[in-house]
């Protein structure tokens, strides 16, 4: 059975750095791109960026470009989402999610982790 | 960025009517374009990918068509559990980019 286990909740003061673990289990790690997704309380799903656990090769979102890195540690099929300079707008639920690829095209995420609450507050 | 613009931003059905929901992209997607149900306090869940193939498990009364800058999401026959917000969602260009979603909400 496929699983993405995601770290749980966290509150940060503006200005701070945040750090998600997503564990996965059930399929092999190395085979699928692994996405970030944010959606603030309310609000739609945006793209963060995603890794290639394979060599490690990222693609981020502009809006997000250095603020976020986003790791793979294959001996422990765990992924990681990093966020710095974290202001309120940064308030959200964090998706991890798998996406199966064709060659080097990402295709949909088929299975998500559980999603994890960040909240920023002073 | 591809924006994606999703139409109407809620939906009002009765259940067993039939729900048809609208996705415009700011540019050509061709055919690779996804759709996605998220109830309240989940994991949004893959119904569909290029633009018409029902992901694994997905029931038939579940479709999608079109090519390029304009897609629909037909759901023919609404049941309780159908009551959601869907987004659509295109994989042909970075950064990947989701419409706004529309609700489907109980008349």
């Amino acid at each position: 059975e496929v699983q993405l286990v995601q770290s749980g909740a966290e509150v940060k003061k503006p200005g701070a750095t945040v750090k998600i673990s997503c564990k996965v289990s059930g399929y092999t790690f190395t085979d699928y791109y692994l996405h970030w997704v944010q959606q603030a309380p309310g609000k739609g799903l945006e793209w963060m960026g995603l890794v290639d656990p394979e060599d490690a090769e990222t693609i981020y979102a502009e809006k997000f470009q250095g603020r976020v890195t986003i790791t793979a540690d294959t001996s422990t099929d765990s992924a990681y989402m990093e966020l710095g300079s974290l202001r309120s707008e940064d308030t959200a639920l964090y998706y991890c999610a798998r996406g199966p690829r064709a060659g080097i095209v990402a295709l949909p995420a088929d299975y998500w982790g559980q999603g994890t609450l960040v909240t920023v507050s002073s | 960025d591809i924006v994606m613009t999703q139409s109407p931003a809620t939906l009002s059905v009765s259940p067993g009517e039939r729900a048809t929901l609208s996705c415009r992209a700011s540019q050509s997607v061709y055919s690779n374009l996804a759709w996605y149900q998220q109830k309240p306090g989940q994991a949004p869940r893959l119904l569909i990918y290029d633009a018409s193939t029902r992901a694994t498990g997905i029931p038939a009364r579940f479709s999608g068509s079109g090519s390029g800058t304009e897609f629909t999401l037909t759901i023919s026959s609404l049941q309780s559990e159908d009551f959601a917000v869907y987004y659509c969602h295109q994989f042909d260009n970075w950064p990947l980019t989701f419409g706004g979603g529309t609700r489907v909400e109980i008349k």
